[in-house]
């Protein structure tokens, strides 16, 4: 069974106060691991797809790196419209999802 | 271009009541997907359709849920005799390869 466990839950960052979500995976035959941001009230908004190891991508102040069992999403000198829930997902045989990091950024 | 819509984006109903959940993917997407997420919990698979053919249905919960997308695109999720552990968001996404999309969801709640 496909499993994704996310840390931390939660994540409270000054304004400018880089740091790193962790997103640990086990899968069947990886098809590509998913970053999705998910506002109070609204539907997951996608970031990323990665899908293989050693891939990075990046957008504005976040940055998505991948290995054979973990992912990161590194966010730089973040802002508080960064503030959000932050979902990691892989796909095997279907998308399952992590529970989230609740990231808080204060100004 | 438009996104996913979902309608109602709030259904208040009474346990025991049916229910019917719309989602609109967007144009062209063969494949769509339903999700349930409980407040604090990632979202959690339900059932898969690719065009009208519904594909995998494992994560339906009971034999209350069903989900139908005749004509391959407009698909409704509809509950029968709700339960008030079926209070929860439910999500449509639709994709054309690996990356999926999601709708706004909509907030069941049953009394």
């Amino acid at each position: 069974e496909d499993q994704v466990t996310q840390s931390p839950e939660a994540l409270r960052l000054q304004e400018g106060e880089s740091s790193s979500l962790n997103c640990s995976y086990t899968v069947s035959g990886l098809r590509g691991l998913f970053w999705y941001r998910q506002d109070p009230g609204k539907g997951p908004e996608f970031l990323f797809t990665l899908y293989s190891a050693g891939e990075e991508k990046e957008k504005e102040r976040l940055k998505a790196t991948l290995t054979k069992k973990e992912s990161f999403l590194h966010i730089t000198a973040p802002k508080p419209e960064d503030s959000a829930t932050y979902l990691c997902a892989v796909s095997g045989s279907r998308l399952t999802f992590g529970e989230g990091t609740q990231l808080t950024v204060n100004p | 271009g438009a996104g996913v819509s979902q309608s109602p984006r709030y259904k208040v109903a009474k346990r025991g009541q049916d229910v019917a959940l719309r989602c609109d993917p967007i144009s062209g997407h063969v494949s769509l997907f339903w999700y349930q997420q409980a407040l604090g919990q990632g979202p959690e698979f339900l059932t898969y359709f690719q065009n009208e053919a519904q594909l995998d249905k494992s994560g339906l919960p009971s034999d209350r849920f069903f989900a139908e997308r005749p004509e391959g695109s407009v698909s409704t999720l509809k509950i029968q005799r709700t339960q008030q552990e079926d209070s929860a968001v439910y999500l449509c996404a639709s994709s054309v390869q690996e990356t999926q999309y999601f709708g706004p969801g909509t907030r069941l709640l049953v009394l």
